[in-house]
C-alpha cells in the first residue's frame, strides 16, 4: 500500500519561501504523476502543482510565478517551494499521486498545516 | 471557463437518496480522456478519499451506495440508502486540458438527519 507523508516547517514568515517533502513509501515515485495540493482553513481544495517523475512540471495558473515542484527518485521524495508567501498561502498542504496520468488522485498524504504569520 | 460549479450543501434523510451535480466546460472536453469526472469524499480534520472515477467507476472500497454518472457536462454522484457516516464534504474534480490543470469544484457539504 503506498502511503505519502508530508513534512516541513508549520510556521513560515511573510515574503518568505515555503518548502515542503513528500515521502513515498511502499512504491517507487516512478511511473507516477505527482501532486501538490492545498486546502485554505474552512475552504476548498486547490490544486498546485504536479510533475511527472522524470517529466515537465506543470503549476497552476495563479500560482506559477511562485511554485516550484522537483522530484528525486533517488530518495523517493518530491518537493514544493512556494516563494513570496502571505497570510493568503496559510493552509493544509497535500501531496498526491495521480495513477499514470489518469486524472484523478488515488493516494494522498495526511496533510500538513503551514501558517504564514510574522 | 475551466470552473466547475456544485451546490454549497444538500440534506439527505437516512435512508433515502441524495444527488450532487458538478458542471462546467471541462466536463465536456473534446478528448474522451480529458471529459471524465471524479468525486472525493471528506471528512473533517482527514485527508480527501477518491470514491469515483472516470465518472461512474467505484474504486475497490468503496461501497455500492454511490453512484456516478455524467451527461454532457454534468457530472452526478447520487447517494443511494444514505449513511450518517456519509455526512462530509464531497468535491468533484475534472481535467482542464487547456492549461493541464487539474480543477476541483468547491465543495457539497452533505448532511444526514
Amino acid at each position: 500500500q503506498v502511503q505519502l507523508q508530508e513534512s516541513g516547517p508549520g510556521l513560515v514568515r511573510p515574503s518568505e519561501t515555503l518548502s515542503l517533502t513528500c515521502s513515498v513509501s511502499g512504491g517507487s515515485i516512478s511511473s507516477y504523476y505527482w501532486s501538490w495540493i492545498r486546502q485554505s482553513p474552512g475552504k476548498g481544495l486547490e490544486w498546485v502543482a504536479y510533475m511527472y517523475y522524470s517529466g515537465r512540471p506543470n503549476y497552476s495558473p495563479s500560482l506559477k510565478n511562485r511554485v516550484t515542484i522537483s522530484v528525486d527518485t533517488s530518495k523517493n521524495q518530491f518537493y514544493l517551494n512556494l516563494t513570496s508567501v502571505t497570510t493568503a498561502d496559510t493552509a493544509v498542504y497535500f501531496c498526491a499521486r495521480d495513477p499514470g496520468g489518469t486524472r484523478r488522485f488515488d493516494f494522498w498524504g495526511q496533510g500538513t498545516l503551514v501558517t504564514v504569520s510574522s | 471557463s475551466s470552473e466547475l460549479t456544485q451546490p454549497p450543501s444538500v440534506s439527505v434523510s437516512p435512508g433515502q437518496t441524495g444527488t450532487i451535480a458538478c458542471s462546467g466546460d471541462i466536463l465536456a472536453g473534446e478528448k474522451l480522456e480529458d471529459k471524465h469526472g471524479c468525486w472525493y469524499q471528506q471528512k473533517p480534520g482527514q485527508s480527501p478519499v477518491l470514491i469515483m472515477y472516470q465518472d461512474t467507476k467505484r474504486p475497490s472500497g468503496i461501497p455500492a451506495r454511490f453512484f456516478g454518472s455524467k451527461s454532457g457536462s454534468t457530472a452526478t454522484l447520487t447517494i443511494r440508502g444514505a449513511q450518517a457516516m456519509d455526512e462530509a464534504d464531497y468535491y468533484c474534480q475534472a481535467w482542464d486540458r487547456t492549461t493541464a490543470s487539474y480543477v476541483f469544484g468547491p465543495g457539497t457539504k452533505v448532511t444526514v438527519l
